[in-house]
């Protein structure tokens, strides 16, 4: 029930824009995206609750297809600051005893 | 308002040992989860705790297990340890709404990474 994501790794130029996928199995009820830079603990980007809502943190985005069960975040006009791993993680809601499943990561790295 | 700790950070264990882990969650929030991230790989959850009680398992075997304490801080023991035990262990604490089966944004504390030889 682990989310696949897509694609593994990704290199940017400064100012590239990129997006990375998140799709699942099953039913999902939430999504959750998460940046963690080497040797640290993920941080919270943004969470998005089904039905089909997009949402925005300055040049982060993100959109939630409930229907086609997947996810995709937008980053626009990379920055170094980007660079990290991006996780997503899908919660199925009360019919699952699962919480917030993450999938394998997606490296991102932004250079000069 | 304090964020997630978590200790220790760094612990060396043999294997079959047992080892506790601890966490202290973030100030007004009802819910940890815990999970173990393997090298180059994504958090795998092991279980959460709403207000005491275990409210979801991951595919770990019972030698994991928890407690969660009326602080909502919680700890994780991990029995009989073995070579692939060897990660780093995040606890992460949320505000969860039962109403909405929501966990809500998960806050991260730093982690304990434990080596078992």
């Amino acid at each position: 029930q682990q989310p696949v994501q897509s694609p593994q790794a990704v290199i940017l130029r400064e100012g590239e824009d990129a997006v990375i996928n998140c799709s699942s199995s099953k039913a999902l009820y939430s999504v959750h995206w998460y940046r963690q830079k080497h040797g640290e603990a993920p941080v919270f980007l943004m969470i998005l609750l089904k039905g089909g809502e997009q949402k925005g943190h300055e040049k982060i985005s993100a959109s939630f297809n409930e229907k086609k069960q997947q996810s995709s975040l937008y980053l626009t006009a990379s920055q170094l600051s980007y660079s990290g791993t991006y996780f997503c993680g899908t919660e199925f809601g009360k019919t699952s005893y699962d919480k917030v499943i993450f999938g394998p990561g997606t490296s991102l790295s932004v250079i000069p | 308002e304090t964020g997630v700790t978590q200790s220790p950070t760094h612990l060396i264990k043999t294997r079959g040992q047992q080892v506790t882990l601890r966490c202290s969650s973030q100030s007004g929030h009802n819910t940890v989860s815990w999970y173990q991230q393997a090298l180059g790989q994504g958090p795998q959850f092991i279980f959460q705790y709403y207000r005491e009680e275990e409210n979801g398992r991951g595919n770990f075997p019972p030698r994991f297990s928890g407690l969660q304490f009326p602080n909502y801080s919680s700890e994780l023991n991990v029995n009989a340890l073995e070579l692939d035990d060897s990660a780093l262990y995040l606890c992460a604490s949320s505000l969860f709404s039962k109403g909405d089966w929501n966990t809500g944004e998960l806050f991260f504390g730093e982690g304990s990474r434990l080596t078992v030889l």
